[in-house]
């Protein structure tokens, strides 16, 4: 079965300074990866994905990921984080195992706390 | 464009009672999902519907839940008896029918409380 995990409950960091949420994932195939982010009180936006080709995928308000099969690990990547970035971060396997259609597993979230 | 919309943004209700909650997808998206967040755990799959029919309902968790998308526009889901553990979030995402490497378009979510 796909599955994702991401180790830290939260990432600290300082407006200026690079940032990296982690994601390792799990899949049987070929995995199709997603970055999501979560604003208070909105719904999930999403970031970006990785589905073939560069390993180095680029999103939305600057963010970045980088695909690793052989660590099996899509971390997200942003070089000089802002107080904006701060929010919810889901990433996402898209289950290709299912029958009749695609639904995509989530992580548990990490919240990015970046401070001024 | 209108973007997905879900009904209520909250409910409380008390446990034994029925909750009905709303999804009103982006226009021309025949992929809607269901899922659900209890707190600080990982977005779980609820259903997948594919127009008005249920593609995968695998993460229904009992048969207190019933989903229901009428001529495939917008969708229901009703949790009657409701109890405390189905307390959390509910989000409703919709993406069109063109492949498996679309993303999704989500709601807002309902925060549902079972007192």
């Amino acid at each position: 079965a796909q599955s994702v995990a991401q180790p830290e409950d939260q990432v600290n960091v300082a407006e200026g300074n690079p940032l990296t949420v982690k994601c390792t994932y799990s899949v049987s195939g070929n995995p199709y990866l997603f970055w999501y982010v979560q604003y208070p009180n909105r719904g999930l936006q999403f970031l970006l994905k990785y589905i073939t080709g560069d390993n180095l995928v680029k999103g939305s308000y600057g963010f970045e990921a980088e695909f690793n099969k052989s660590q099996t690990s899509f971390h997200l990547k942003k070089p000089s984080a802002l107080v904006s970035d701060s929010a919810l971060y889901f990433c996402a396997v898209r289950d290709m195992g299912g029958i009749g259609g695609f639904k995509t597993i989530f992580g548990a979230g990490t919240r990015l706390f970046v401070k001024a | 464009e209108a973007g997905v919309t879900q009904f209520p943004s909250h409910s409380v209700i008390e446990k034994g009672q029925t909750v009905t909650l709303r999804c009103d997808p982006i226009s021309g998206h025949d992929n809607l999902y269901w899922y659900r967040r209890v707190m600080g755990k990982e977005i779980k799959f609820l259903l997948h519907f594919v127009k008005e029919s249920k593609q995968d309902e695998s993460g229904m968790p009992n048969n207190r839940f019933l989903a229901e998308r009428t001529g495939g526009t917008y969708s229901t889901l009703k949790v009657q008896p409701a109890e405390l553990e189905d307390s959390g979030v509910y989000f409703c995402a919709s993406s069109p029918l063109t492949g498996a490497s679309e993303k999704l378009f989500f709601g807002s979510g309902t925060q549902l409380s079972v007192l």
